[in-house]
């Protein structure tokens, strides 16, 4: 099986510009979850899909938002970049709910 | 709450053992364990269910004690590949997310 794969694996941005990052879940996992990783604040917790709705959300601003399609890909959208959204961005993705399974994550450089 | 790991670092010689504990004030669900190498995805390691289980596979194993809240991951005659972060997610019920504890760094030396 393959696994959870992730678009672009590098990203660089300027402040004020916009992002969308991609990822595709192991086949037949219904649920994404999106992370941020960052030196400081290890892995916070984004946002939570499955199939197509969100089902749960962490402290992030509204600049942070994503989504599911029916094909349990998902998109993670980031609006009005800041320096400090420089990180490790992760999804994982599972079944329904239990045993996570992560990407290789996409690192986004804001300057 | 993020679940708290201790310790936050540690360094060991090939060979010697280690525990890695996550301490969680809200009762737990489940705990999740992760291991990271630099520049690498989070790898599961293992999932304890609520009733103080234990687990283990190879030499790397571990416990889940409900009444404190704490899971404990135990480490033995490790080895060089063990080296990497370790985190714990932690679950609660009907939370339906994982909450990550802040990383416990393990170096192994030769």
């Amino acid at each position: 099986k393959a696994g959870v794969t992730q678009t672009p694996r590098y990203l660089i941005k300027t402040r004020g510009q916009q992002v969308t990052l991609s990822c595709s879940p192991i086949s037949g996992h219904r649920s994404v979850s999106w992370y941020q990783q960052t030196p400081g604040q290890g892995l916070q917790f984004l946002f939570e899909y499955f199939s197509e709705t969100q089902r749960n959300k962490g402290n992030f601003p509204g600049r942070f938002s994503g989504r599911q399609f029916s094909n349990s890909r998902s998109e993670m959208n980031v609006s009005t970049l800041e320096l400090g959204d420089s990180a490790l961005y992760l999804c994982a993705s599972s079944l329904a709910e239990g045993t996570q399974y992560f990407g290789p994550g996409t690192r986004l450089t804001v300057l | 709450q993020q679940p708290v790991q201790s310790p936050q670092a540690v360094i060991l010689r090939e060979g010697e053992d280690a525990v890695i504990n996550c301490s969680s004030s809200k009762a737990l669900y489940s705990v999740h364990w992760y291991r990271q190498k630099h520049g690498e995805a989070p790898v599961f390691l293992m999932i304890l269910l609520k009733g103080g289980e234990q687990k283990g596979h190879d030499k790397i194993s571990a416990s889940f004690n409900e009444k404190k809240q704490q899971s404990s991951l135990y480490l033995t005659a490790s080895q060089l590949s063990y080296s990497g972060t370790y985190f714990c997610g932690t679950e609660w019920k009907g939370a339906q997310k994982l909450v990550f504890g802040q990383g416990t760094r393990l170096t192994i030396n030769p």
